[in-house]
């Protein structure tokens, strides 16, 4: 099993809809997740942090996180052309805080 | 600006050269991580510097890869004999909050 799984395919979504991302996580003790944007041929941008169950929103991304069923979401309301980009989840390892990334999720925005 | 500088951005090499990439960290950093990542992948751990010791590999990281910390500021990835599989981004972050522009390497 893979530290951290990101199983959908390409994602497109019209302008306007919400784009959902799920990952889920082997580690029952990690304690932070992390979701990055990356541009074609860019680096990853950290985008949300999340530390404890629930949801946390910043502007127009919301992430949800259950520890109890391994898993972590992003949704990114209002998409715009811009969101176009493939999105990572990642979780640090305890200790060293070397990050476990999923392969990502490509977010296609249709004008 | 991410506070890290990688340089250079873009490496072309022939298949058994030797190439060598530069990670600066702008601020003081205690840590620092290297990871690759392969095209469809999502970034793999390679090795991680704490000051100027190196504290852990991975099982990626084979004998032709080295990578140096002197001095605990920059710190650079040196990959020997290179092969068609070692073409990737190289990316170095000193946590969780940012990572460099990466190197992209194309052995040919």
């Amino acid at each position: 099993q893979k530290e951290v799984e990101q199983n959908s395919g390409p994602l497109s979504v019209p302008e306007g809809a919400i784009a959902s991302l799920n990952c889920t996580y082997s580690d029952r003790g990690s304690q932070s997740f992390f979701w990055y944007r990356q541009y074609s041929g860019k680096s990853p941008e950290l985008i949300m942090s999340i530390y404890s169950n629930g949801d946390k929103e910043d502007g127009r991304f919301t992430a949800q996180l259950n520890k109890a069923s391994q898993y972590v979401s992003l949704l990114i309301r209002d998409s715009q052309p811009s969101d176009s980009a493939t999105y990572l989840c990642a979780v640090p390892y305890y200790g060293n805080n070397r990050l476990a990334f999923g392969k990502g999720n490509q977010v296609v925005v249709i004008p | 600006d991410t506070g890290v500088s990688q340089d250079p951005r873009h490496k072309i090499t022939k298949r058994g050269q030797n190439v060598t990439f530069r990670c600066d960290p702008i601020s003081e950093h205690n840590r620092l991580y290297w990871y690759r990542q392969t095209l469809g992948q999502g970034p793999e751990f390679l090795t991680y510097f704490q000051n100027e010791a190196q504290l852990e590999k991975s099982r990626l990281l084979s004998d032709r890869f080295s990578a140096e910390r002197p001095k605990g500021s920059f710190s650079t990835l040196e990959i020997q004999r290179t092969e068609q599989g070692d073409s990737a981004m190289y990316l170095c972050s000193p946590s969780e909050a940012f990572f460099g522009q990466g190197t992209r390497l194309t052995v040919v």
